[in-house]
């Protein structure tokens, strides 16, 4: 089945700071999203991406859907410390009506 | 726009029981996911919901169970409790479940199994 592998699987940096984090699958997405989850909640939705080689922003969040549609990309700039929390990508499963999730990046700003 | 609803939000529950949690979706959205999300094993898709008929449902035992109510309201139930099962149970909605639309994640239900 399809596996979505994110990296890094953790990061600390500096307050200040841009981060950059990326999924990728083994099979064609044709659609992604990222999220983020704080401690004890469920994720939030940062930013949906339905196009090959579509970049969208979010205030300091940008997310770019890959070319190849097999991966995307997070980047965060000026980071401070509540972009703390567990960055999640996900993609739908063609055809099941299941998305898949991966495995998350853990970011831990230091002040 | 109200967002995703669950309740409870904090359950101690002992082994062998069964617990019951639910789901109320954003306004309009059809389609209804649960997830348990461990810190060992990530979020694990449980079942999706879809105008009242179960679509999809992943590896878990037959304890885990679910039903969609006519009014997308969902609920999930899990029999026969075991210490494995303490997790946080996510509920996500979305328009039709399809590969165009946006998952959108309830604050979740924390159970805890004693």
């Amino acid at each position: 089945g399809q596996q979505l592998n994110q990296s890094p699987q953790s990061m600390f940096i500096q307050e200040g700071e841009d981060v950059s984090m990326n999924c990728t699958s083994s099979s064609i997405f044709n659609t992604w999203l990222w999220y983020k989850q704080d401690p004890g909640e469920g994720p939030v939705l940062l930013i949906a991406l339905y196009k090959a080689g579509e970049l969208t922003s979010n205030g300091r969040l940008t997310a770019q859907f890959g070319i190849t549609r097999k991966d995307s990309f997070l980047n965060i700039s000026a980071s401070i410390p509540s972009d703390v929390g567990i960055y999640f990508c996900a993609g739908p499963d063609s055809g099941t009506y299941k998305y898949i999730f991966g495995t998350g990046t853990r970011l831990k700003v230091l002040a | 726009k109200a967002g995703v609803t669950q309740t409870p939000r904090y359950l101690i529950k002992t082994r062998g029981q069964q617990v019951t949690l639910s789901c109320s979706p954003i306004s309009g959205h059809r389609s209804v996911s649960w997830y348990q999300q461990t810190p060992g094993q990530g979020l694990q898709f449980l079942f999706e919901y879809f105008s009242e008929t179960q679509r999809n449902k992943g590896n878990f035992p037959g304890r885990f169970s679910g039903r969609q109510f006519s009014n997308s309201r969902s609920e999930m139930n899990v029999s026969t409790l075991e210490l494995g099962d303490s997790a946080l149970y996510l509920c996500a909605s979305s328009l039709e479940g399809t590969g165009a639309d946006t998952q959108y994640f309830g604050p979740g239900t924390r159970l805890t199994v004693l």
